[in-house]
């Protein structure tokens, strides 16, 4: 068993729908990112959460501590945000070393 | 700033060949991995290092070098490249957002080494 899932692997939606990607993890960690590459593309970090809620223009990424368990929202989704969604843990205490998902391939379709 | 930079963006070797990927930082970030992107698997972190003259072994280690000789550049060699080698690498480097005693890191990556070992 992997120590962090996600799921779903692969998302088709149509423009404008509501988002939720999620991401499960075994391990106790200090905190949790979710990371943006796009097709051939570099990674780019979109939230690194600890506790609570955080939101960024159209997206907002939760996670509960207690249940081990976070999510990505993206909410009216456009063609751009089509991409794979990568989540990650720092985990072990005061240590950098991340744990990664195998990501999730989502495409958006006009 | 020009964030994380990697040279070169691709590169093929022949089997035994060696080489180095570049990456370079100037943020003055302590921290710096190197990662491998193959398909159908998650980021795997080959070496890391937490400071200038400091590294160490992540996953998967075998076949590649590090050095951290300054803050700013933390090289990648392989020593005898092989098919297996063939992935896209990733340069990353990241600091603590919340200080000395945190343990939550923000994470930059560079744009990618894509390699091919035929």
């Amino acid at each position: 068993k992997n120590e962090v899932e996600q799921s779903p692997q692969n998302l088709t939606a149509q423009e404008g729908e509501f988002i939720t990607i999620n991401c499960s993890y075994s391990v106790g960690i200090s905190a949790l990112h979710w990371l943006q590459q796009h097709p051939g593309g570099g990674i780019v970090s979109l939230f690194m959460l600890s506790s609570g809620k955080k939101k960024h223009g159209r997206l907002i990424a939760t996670i509960n501590i207690q249940e081990k368990h976070s999510s990505l929202h993206i909410t009216a989704s456009h063609p751009r945000d089509s991409a794979v969604y990568i989540c990650a843990v720092n985990y072990g205490g005061a240590t950098n070393k991340l744990i990664f998902g195998t990501g999730t391939l989502l495409a958006v379709q006009p | 700033n020009a964030g994380v930079t990697q040279t070169p963006k691709f590169q093929v070797l022949k089997t035994g060949q060696s080489m180095t990927l570049q990456c370079a930082q100037d943020m003055n970030h302590e921290y710096m991995s190197w990662y491998r992107q193959d398909p159908g698997m998650g980021l795997r972190l080959i070496h890391y290092s937490v400071g200038a003259g400091i590294t160490d072994q992540g996953e998967v280690p075998n076949g590649y070098n590090v050095s951290r000789s300054t803050t700013e550049d933390f090289p990648l060699r392989l020593l005898s490249a092989a098919p297996s080698q063939t992935s896209v690498y990733f340069c990353a480097s990241s600091y603590s957002s919340g200080g000395r005693h945190s343990s939550s890191y923000e994470q930059y990556f560079g744009p990618g080494t894509r390699l091919t070992v035929t």
